[in-house]
C-alpha cells in the first residue's frame, strides 16, 4: 500500500532553516510527483509547491519561491522540502502528498505531517 | 494569489444534503476544469474527495459530488452521515503551474 512517512517535529529559531523529509513506499517513486502543503495552527491549507520525482522539475508558490527548495532522492524514494530564513509565521504542520500521476497533480496520498515550530 | 472563498460553516441533519460553495475568479476556478476537494478530520491529514471538478478517486462514496458554474465550484454531500462531519477545502489550479486552496468550510451534522 502507498505510504508516505515524514520526519519528526522540529523547533527552530527565526532566521534558521529546516528540512523535512518524506519517505515513500508501496509504489514506483519516479512515476509520480510530490506536493507540499502546510497548515498553520487553527488555519487553512496552503499550497507550497510540487516536484516531479521523475526529473526534479519544480513549481513553487510565488510567496515562498525565494525561500523554499524541493528535491528528491530517487535512490531512497525520499522527497525533501527545505525552508530558509524561517519566520514566526512559518510555524505550521507541513505535509507531503503523492499526486495522481498522469491523471493530475491532485494530492491523493498524504504523509502524517511534520510540525515545525519557529520560536526564539 | 488570494485564497478561494468558502462559507465558514454549513450544517445539516443526517440523510439530508448539503452544498459547499467555492468562489474564485476567472484566473483560477473559472479558467480551468481543475478543481479538487479535500476532507480533513481534526488532527488528521486531508483526504482527496473530488478532482477535475467532478471525478471521484476510487473508494470515495458516490454521496460526494462536484460541479462548477462560472467562477464558483460546489461540493454536494447527499445523504449526510455522522462521519462526514469535518472541514472541507476546495483547491484550484491558478495558472503558471500553481494552485490555491479555499478558506475551508466546517460541516456539522446536527
Amino acid at each position: 500500500q502507498v505510504q508516505l512517512v515524514q520526519s519528526g517535529a522540529e523547533v527552530k529559531k527565526p532566521g534558521a532553516s529546516v528540512r523535512v523529509s518524506c519517505k515513500a513506499s508501496g509504489y514506483t517513486f519516479i512515476s509520480y510527483g510530490i506536493t507540499w502543503v502546510r497548515q498553520a495552527p487553527g488555519q487553512g491549507l496552503e499550497w507550497m509547491g510540487w516536484i516531479s520525482a521523475n526529473n526534479g522539475n519544480t513549481d513553487y508558490a510565488k510567496k515562498l519561491q525565494d525561500r523554499v527548495t524541493m528535491t528528491t532522492d530517487t535512490s531512497t524514494s525520499t522527497a525533501y522540502m527545505e525552508l530558509r530564513s524561517l519566520r514566526f509565521d512559518d510555524t505550521a504542520m507541513y505535509y507531503c502528498a503523492r499526486d495522481l500521476g498522469r491523471a493530475g497533480r491532485d494530492a491523493q496520498y498524504w504523509g502524517q505531517g511534520t510540525l515545525v515550530t519557529v520560536s526564539s | 494569489q488570494s485564497a478561494l472563498t468558502q462559507p465558514r460553516s454549513v450544517s445539516g441533519s443526517p440523510r439530508q444534503s448539503v452544498t459547499i460553495s467555492c468562489t474564485g475568479t476567472s484566473s483560477d476556478v473559472g479558467g480551468y476544469n481543475y478543481v479538487s476537494w479535500y476532507q480533513q478530520h481534526p488532527g488528521k491529514a486531508p483526504k482527496l474527495m473530488i478532482f477535475d471538478v467532478s471525478k471521484r478517486p476510487s473508494g470515495v462514496p458516490d454521496r460526494f459530488s462536484g460541479s462548477k458554474s462560472g467562477n464558483t465550484a460546489s461540493l454536494t454531500i447527499s445523504g449526510l452521515q455522522a462521519e462526514d462531519e469535518a472541514d472541507y477545502y476546495c483547491c484550484s489550479y491558478a495558472g503558471s503551474y500553481t494552485y490555491v486552496f479555499g478558506t475551508g468550510t466546517k460541516v456539522t451534522v446536527l
